[in-house]
């Protein structure tokens, strides 16, 4: 099993552009999250789902948006990219939030 | 108040040393507790669960004070390799479907 993979590694964009992170897992897991992480701040929910179809905000969600359309995949857009979204970002999953959170490889962004 | 926190280190300790970080939450009715390890540059993986009777897993001991609200994570004999980011969770109430994680605690072990 591959358990949570992220697309791209890494990505330089320019501000005002857009893109849209891929995250996937083959754990079967009802509940996804994506974070971001800063020096100094440790892990911030963006947004979060609890199964196919279904998203909600965050802690910190402005400037992105989400969507679920299969259990799979997590995909996490910038509509318009600023410099205060360069960042490491981290997708989970888990099957329940009691219990352990399976993370991907991470996605550094750079916001020029 | 942050909902979640911990000193951030680092803690520069020798080989074989004992080590303890603790780590406070806010909300009381707060319901599951992890330690993360994150090593740099790395996505964090979770090192143990917190029970209310406390638990240990070779080298590490977890302890839960709810009353005081705050989690204890104890690194023995400690390794090169225990080096890393050591990340505090917290779930809130049941409600919550979400993980409330702390800014972490650097530890250096030094040869």
């Amino acid at each position: 099993n591959a358990g949570v993979t992220q697309t791209p590694k890494f990505r330089v964009l320019k501000t005002g552009q857009s893109m849209t992170l891929l995250c996937a897992q083959d754990m079967n897991h009802e509940y996804m999250y994506w974070y971001r992480q800063d020096p100094g701040m440790g892990l911030r929910l963006i947004h979060y789902s609890v199964g196919e179809g279904t998203t909600a905000k965050g802690e910190v969600p402005d400037g992105y948006n989400v969507s679920r359309l299969k259990k799979q995949n997590f995909l996490l857009g910038l509509e318009s990219a600023a410099p205060s979204q360069t960042s490491v970002y981290f997708c989970a999953s888990t099957y329940s939030p009691s219990m352990e959170q399976f993370f991907g490889p991470g996605t550094r962004l750079t916001v020029l | 108040r942050k909902e979640v926190e911990q000193d951030p280190g680092p803690f520069n300790v020798p080989e074989g040393a004992t080590v303890a970080f603790n780590c406070t939450y806010s909300n009381s009715a707060s319901q599951s507790f992890f330690w993360y390890r994150q090593d740099c540059r790395k996505e964090p993986k979770l090192l143990m669960s917190v029970y209310s009777s406390g638990n240990e897993d070779g080298r590490f001991t977890a302890q839960l004070n709810r009353a005081s609200q705050y989690i204890s994570l104890l690194i023995r004999d400690s390794k090169l390799s225990d080096s890393a980011t050591y990340l505090c969770v917290v779930r809130g109430d049941t409600g919550r479907r979400a993980l409330t994680f702390g800014s972490g605690t650097r530890l250096q072990v030094q040869p």
